[in-house]
């Protein structure tokens, strides 16, 4: 069974520090991996997407990496703002020839900034 | 342009009663996506459609109906209301998917309280 693992859970910091956030999946056949952002009482928003062959993605103050060989992702705050408060979600895409693409969403990871 | 719109944001049924969620998105998308977000659990997808007048079921489709009559809709129908169908309900769409430019635009959801 497809699954996506996110931590940690909680995550509170101080506004002006740098955070970085796990995602670890066992998805096969692997396509393409997602983050976004949500905000409390909203839809999700995409932040970056990586296919197998790309290894980072920069999105202004959101750096994320892919280590396909090891199945990792991280999303990584530079100098985080009270705006980026929300949970944040990797969603890993498989896809196989001839079916529809399968997203496995995680249960995401809730960042807390405060002044 | 709106993007993704949901109707109505909140609604509090009886066991056993009937409603529909409606969704409408502006951007001509193909694919278009029900969603139920459950506190610490991923995203888990209900039904999905490719196109005007399909629809598929997803991964937790029992106990749902829907329906895409036309291209910028895609209804969600509870016939008989359950508590376990209490939950925030994500509507989604996307062009056609490919490897890297799958990437789904989400309404702001309808929170569902089922007594």
């Amino acid at each position: 069974k497809n699954q996506v693992e996110q931590s940690p859970q909680s995550l509170i910091i101080l506004e002006g520090k740098n955070c970085t956030l796990q995602c670890n999946y066992t998805v096969s056949p692997f396509s393409n991996l997602r983050w976004y952002k949500q905000d409390t009482g909203r839809g999700p928003v995409s932040l970056t997407i990586m296919t197998f062959s790309e290894n980072t993605k920069s999105n202004g103050r959101y750096t994320a990496t892919l280590d396909a060989d090891t199945k990792q992702s991280s999303l990584h705050i530079t100098a985080s703002q009270l705006s980026d408060s929300a949970s944040y979600i990797c969603v890993v895409s498989a896809h196989s020839p001839g079916s529809a693409r399968q997203l496995t969403f995680g249960s995401g990871t809730q960042l807390t900034v405060l002044p | 342009n709106a993007g993704v719109t949901q109707t109505p944001k909140f609604r509090v049924l009886k066991t056993g009663q009937s409603m529909t969620l409606l969704c409408a998105q502006d951007m001509n998308h193909e694919y278009m996506y029900w969603y139920r977000q459950d506190p610490g659990m991923g995203l888990r997808l209900i039904h999905y459609s490719v196109g005007e007048g399909t629809t598929a079921k997803g991964e937790v489709p029992d106990g749902y109906n829907v329906s895409r009559l036309k291209k910028q809709n895609f209804l969600l129908g509870l016939e008989s209301a359950a508590p376990s169908q209490t939950s925030v309900y994500f509507c989604a769409s996307s062009y056609r998917p490919t490897l890297s430019t799958d990437t789904q635009y989400f309404g702001p959801g309808t929170r569902l309280t089922v007594l």
